[in-house]
């Protein structure tokens, strides 16, 4: 089985300061993982994914995310958060083998900018 | 490229009566797609796999005879919610896989549907 935590919630940072949010992974094989944003009543924009090549995965926005097989992580961070940054972040596990390639969706982390 | 929409965006129904989500890629075709369901503050969670010309395959606990799926073509599923309760209200989401590719999944913009 595979499963996801994402170990905050809600998360507060101040325009121009760093961003991070933190994800850990279940899997019983290799992994994909992603990142997704959402803003308020919109569909789901993919940030970035990893998918067995390089561990530092530069995505989109200004975002990267580092995976670390020995943690079991998969944070997503951003040097200098913008307001356009608020809005709900998805870490994401999917694994062919054992999941069928069914994607399956961390509880989701509220990002609020303030300025 | 690799565009999902959905129609329609919002739609609000009497309890008791049948709505149709439409799920459609534009520019790929999707021999898979997806429904997921949102409630608010909460994440997403798969409903069912579509594959065209085959019948979904529903994940445990959500029953088929409600949530009936379409997927007649390479670029259009469908959602029917029949038989609407006030529970039903929800944020339903689709996805769909290219032919090609084993993991990218491309979502809709999702469909908030509520029942009075």
């Amino acid at each position: 089985a595979q499963s996801v935590t994402q170990l905050d919630s809600h998360v507060s940072v101040s325009e121009g300061t760093p961003v991070l949010l933190r994800c850990n992974y279940s899997s019983s094989y290799s992994p994909s993982l992603f990142w997704y944003v959402q803003h308020p009543n919109k569909g789901l924009q993919l940030l970035l994914k990893y998918t067995s090549a390089a561990t530092l995965v530069k995505g989109i926005n200004g975002f990267e995310a580092e995976f670390k097989k020995s943690e079991t992580s998969f944070h997503l961070t951003k040097p200098s958060a913008h307001m356009s940054d608020a809005a709900e972040y998805f870490c994401v596990v999917s694994d062919l083998r054992a999941a069928g390639n069914k994607l399956t969706f961390g509880g989701g982390t509220r990002v609020l900018v303030k300025p | 490229g690799a565009v999902v929409s959905q129609h329609p965006s919002w739609v609000i129904c009497k309890s008791g009566t049948s709505v149709k989500i439409e799920c459609r890629s534009l520019d790929f075709q999707a021999t898979t797609m997806f429904w997921y369901r949102q409630f608010p503050k909460q994440s997403l969670m798969l409903m069912a796999t579509s594959n065209e010309g085959s019948k979904a395959t529903y994940e445990q606990g959500v029953e088929k005879d409600k949530f009936l799926i379409n997927h007649a073509s390479l670029t259009l599923s469908t959602l029917t919610v029949t038989s609407a309760h006030p529970e039903d209200s929800s944020f339903y989401i689709c996805s769909a896989r290219p032919g090609t590719a084993q993991e990218t999944q491309y979502f809709g913009p999702g469909t908030r549907l509520l029942v009075l």
